[in-house]
């Protein structure tokens, strides 16, 4: 079982949809994190949050919007998604934000299908 | 992010040893971290080395680190099915904001053969 929860575990749009993905971890982390995973490839960095502040954008299409309103929320607003952003969207959560030993603790995604 | 490579795919007969090999780039990490991803699930975190150390064992996980080569290694002891999936090995980097982020490698499938 994983500490971090992600709702839904599936979620199908449509390009004209708007929908939010949502992430929650109660373990005191401060940094939270969204990755983007497509089939048979390595997890790929979206954003950082680090004390509810955006640290790091991945220079990621505006279509995706993060939001943190609390320590232990994070939510991705997605509007007007592609075909080709279907994809497993992971969130994650650290003491810290990533590295020095901090180890980030993942969620079990949220797999998208856009058609 | 830097470039971490790994092979793809490793299989192995239940009760062997399996050995996931992965290189990486920057030699400033502090730490590694080895992941272990299930079909349909997400990253679960199984262990990881502080830069410093050579070698960390934990239960049936030894990792080596050849911090002069750039090189980490996974060893598996006695490989059970349930051992099946795909393993990832993550360096840290240094952004420009002065953070630092976690980079995968590739990825390796291990299969475990009955």
């Amino acid at each position: 079982d994983t500490e971090v929860t992600q709702t839904p575990k599936h979620l199908v749009m449509g390009m004209t949809n708007k929908k939010s993905l949502k992430c929650e971890q109660h373990m005191g982390h401060r940094a939270m994190y969204w990755y983007k995973q497509k089939a048979k490839k390595p997890p790929e960095l979206m954003f950082v949050y680090s004390y509810e502040k955006l640290s790091i954008n991945e220079s990621v299409p505006s279509r995706f919007s993060p939001e943190c309103p609390n320590s232990s929320l994070l939510n991705l607003h997605l509007h007007a998604l592609q075909p080709e952003d279907s994809a497993l969207y992971l969130c994650a959560s650290s003491q810290v934000s990533s590295g020095g030993g901090s180890p980030l603790h993942f969620g079990n995604g949220t797999r998208l299908t856009v058609t | 992010g830097e470039d971490v490579e790994q092979s793809l795919f490793l299989s192995v007969r239940e009760g062997d040893s399996s050995v996931i090999n992965c290189t990486y780039t920057d030699s400033s990490s502090t730490y590694l971290y080895w992941y272990k991803q299930e079909p349909g699930a997400g990253l679960q975190l199984l262990t990881y080395i502080f830069s410093n150390m050579d070698m960390k064992q934990d239960q049936r996980l030894t990792v080596l680190l050849n911090k002069k080569d750039k090189h980490l290694s996974l060893r598996i002891a006695d490989t059970q099915t349930g051992d099946s999936a795909i393993y990832f090995c993550a360096e840290t980097f240094l952004l420009d904001t002065g953070r630092r982020a976690l980079t995968f490698g590739s990825g390796t499938r291990l299969q475990v053969q009955p």
